[in-house]
């Protein structure tokens, strides 16, 4: 079983929905969890960090977190065609280790 | 803004020879670094923790004495590729934490694209 999982999509939104990414996870005692967005050929850049149960809300970009579940979400409402990237979720454990990532695609 | 640099942003070498790739903090430092790879389409991979004044931490599968990490100084951490071959050809990226907690999250560098014809 992969530690973090994505479903690798690609995720196609039209312009304005709300896009919804999901991540879950296998270590349990995972204490902190982040949301990376990466464009193609760029590095990853942090959009969220959450540490406890419940929603956290930036701007456009909501985290979930569920650890009883072992889930992690975000949601990106109002979304833009330049939000067209992949996804990436990572969970710190002793060290931080990626999903694949989810390739999100919003159409004008 | 930055608040990690890395260079050079990509590399060409030929098969056989070694690559130096730098990667520094920016207003900080840094006591411990991180260095992934990211083959295409596939999602980072940790190579190494690189910590100051003392040995890095490698992971498993990772050869220790193809890929050489210094870090010398609180702001400098360099990964060197020695014997490069085609199958090294990825995207190394480094990274490092703004804070000492070990929640706080990831900054990454820009990345270095290294090409090995």
């Amino acid at each position: 079983q992969k530690e973090v999982e994505q479903n690798s999509g690609p995720l196609s939104v039209p312009e304005g929905a709300i896009a919804s990414l999901n991540c879950t996870y296998s270590d349990r005692g995972s204490q902190s969890f982040f949301w990376y967005r990466q464009y193609s050929g760029k590095s990853p850049e942090l959009i969220m960090s959450i540490y406890s149960n419940g929603d956290k809300e930036d701007g456009r970009f909501t985290a979930q977190l569920n650890k009883a579940s072992q889930y992690v979400s975000l949601l990106i409402r109002d979304s833009q065609p330049s939000d067209s990237a992949t996804y990436l979720c990572a969970v710190n454990t002793d060290k931080l280790i990626f999903g694949t990532g989810t390739r999100l695609q919003v159409f004008p | 803004g930055a608040v990690v640099s890395q260079h050079p942003s990509w590399v060409i070498c030929k098969s056989g020879t070694s690559v130096k790739i730098e990667c520094r903090s920016l207003d900080f430092q840094a006591t411990t670094m991180f260095w992934y790879r990211q083959f295409p389409k596939q999602s980072l991979m940790l190579m190494a923790t690189s910590n100051e004044g003392s040995k890095a931490t490698y992971e498993q599968g990772v050869e220790k004495d193809k890929f050489l990490i210094n870090h010398a100084s609180l702001t400098l951490s360099t990964l060197t590729v020695t014997s490069a071959h085609p199958e090294d050809s990825s995207f190394y990226i480094c990274s490092a934490r703004l804070g000492d907690v070990n929640n706080s999250p990831l900054h990454f560098g820009n990345g270095t694209r290294l090409t090995v014809t």
